[in-house]
């Protein structure tokens, strides 16, 4: 399968910071990248879908101006947690797809978000 | 009604044990349908499609049905290895991807 990374693994930030997530696929060009979140023992919940070179759709609850979302390349989207609080601590996973099936996604290994 | 449901389980099963997990959708426009796999504290990875005719890679079998809007998993000769949370996922043409919650299995020596 397709190879996507993220980085970084696990961050430990303080409350009132900004935290930024690299997502990157590897070996294919990624026209959708998606962003996850997973609280323990719940479902992956979709935060925003980013398509290369336009703005991000967040999912209902989601605020755009906490969660920035920039999908600069075909290989490359970042999301920046800004002003992170303890509420945020989080499990981040991106995945990305090359847009011919959005259900076959490719994920990066996750970010540990700890906001202290 | 959830769009996908799931029974979170645990299901605990011997080893060499054959084991079914079932995930019903509510959108009957669904189109892709997937199950994926996540080991503790680990990304999702994609385990296989669920096609209309069915889907069988090793001891895995994978099956869908339109008429009751659900899709099962059959694992065989179940091994310790084959312990994780199973995903299933729907797609609707052109609108997001729902994961289920998932369901576990616990394989036993």
């Amino acid at each position: 399968g397709a190879v996507v990374s993220q980085h970084p693994s696990r961050v430990i930030c303080k409350s009132g910071t900004s935290v930024k997530i690299e997502c990157r696929s590897l070996d294919f060009q990624a026209t959708t990248m998606f962003w996850y979140r997973q609280f323990p023992k719940q479902s992956l919940m979709l935060m925003a879908t980013s398509n290369e070179g336009s703005k991000a759709t967040y999912e209902q609850g989601v605020e755009k101006d906490k969660f920035l979302i920039n999908h600069a390349s075909l290989t490359l989207s970042t999301l920046t947690v800004t002003s992170a609080h303890p509420e945020d601590s989080s499990f981040y996973i991106c995945s990305a797809s090359n847009g011919v099936d959005s259900g076959e996604q490719y994920f990066g290994p996750g970010t540990r978000l700890t906001v202290t | 009604r959830k769009e996908v449901e799931q029974d979170p389980g645990p299901f605990n099963v011997p080893e060499g044990a054959t084991v079914a997990f079932n995930c019903t959708y509510s959108n009957s426009a669904s189109q892709s349908f997937f199950w994926y796999r996540q080991d503790c504290r680990k990304e999702p990875k994609l385990l296989m499609s669920v096609y209309s005719s069915g889907n069988e890679d090793g001891r895995f079998t994978a099956q869908l049905n339109r008429a009751s809007q659900y899709i099962s998993l059959l694992i065989r000769d179940s091994k310790l290895s084959d312990s994780a949370t199973y995903l299933c996922v729907v797609a609707p043409v052109r609108q997001k991807v729902t994961f289920g919650i998932g369901t576990k299995l616990q394989v036993i020596p």
